[in-house]
């Protein structure tokens, strides 16, 4: 069975500080990497996907995340964060092929201080 | 577009009482699933369903049920509420494709058994 653990369940950061979120999963197979993003009071929404090719993956407003096959992780990153990158962060994997159960991780808050 | 629709937003329940969560989507996706979110345990999955007709149980099925008898709809039911099941409930969904499971998910549902 897949799994995703991430290692800062609360990181709080002032604004313009560089942001890396650790996420690393666990399945034998071939897998599709995302993070989502929930915004107070909104849904979850993808903030970006692996699924092959490059393994540094862009996403909106500024992430990025990178795919190592050999540490089986997928952190994301962002340079510089701002007061509206306050959310919880969600890291999800699903396996390639066939019906695709995406498992997810359980989350990380971040607080960006003014 | 709606995408997906949840209702009701907020609902408070005694223990044994009965309800259904309505969820419907009007993007003609598949595939739709039912979360449900606590916290410090990120998403956890309840059922899902790959097409009208099938569904199947995920994670914690337990003391629920669903029905998919159109595409657009997924009703969980809730049969004899326990505070166990106090959370927040997310439908969702997608279409599968090669670039792997993006998921569309509802505004919620904040359900409290007291």
């Amino acid at each position: 069975a897949q799994s995703v653990s991430q290692h800062n369940h609360h990181v709080i950061l002032s604004e313009a500080a560089s942001l890396e979120l650790g996420c690393n999963y666990s399945y034998g197979g071939t897998v599709n990497l995302f993070w989502y993003v929930q915004y107070p009071g909104q849904h979850l929404q993808l903030l970006l996907k692996y699924f092959s090719g490059d393994p540094l993956v862009k996403g909106i407003k500024g992430f990025e995340a990178e795919f190592i096959k050999s540490k089986f992780s997928f952190n994301l990153r962002k340079p510089s964060v701002q007061w509206s990158d306050t959310a919880e962060y969600f890291c999800a994997v699903s396996s390639s092929g066939g019906y695709q159960k995406v498992t997810f991780g359980i989350g990380t808050k971040l607080q960006v201080i003014p | 577009n709606a995408g997906v629709t949840q209702t009701p937003k907020f609902r408070i329940l005694k223990i044994g009482q009965s309800m259904t969560l309505q969820c419907t989507q009007d993007m003609n996706h598949n595939y739709m699933y039912w979360y449900r979110q606590d916290p410090g345990m990120g998403l956890k999955l309840i059922y899902y369903s790959v097409g009208a007709g099938i569904t199947d149980k995920g994670e914690v099925p337990n003391g629920y049920n669903v029905s998919r008898s159109t595409t657009e709809d997924f009703p969980l039911r809730l049969e004899l509420a326990a505070p166990s099941q106090t959370s927040v409930y997310f439908c969702a969904s997608s279409i599968p494709g090669l670039g792997g499971e993006k998921l569309f998910f509802g505004s919620g549902t904040q359900l409290s058994v007291l």
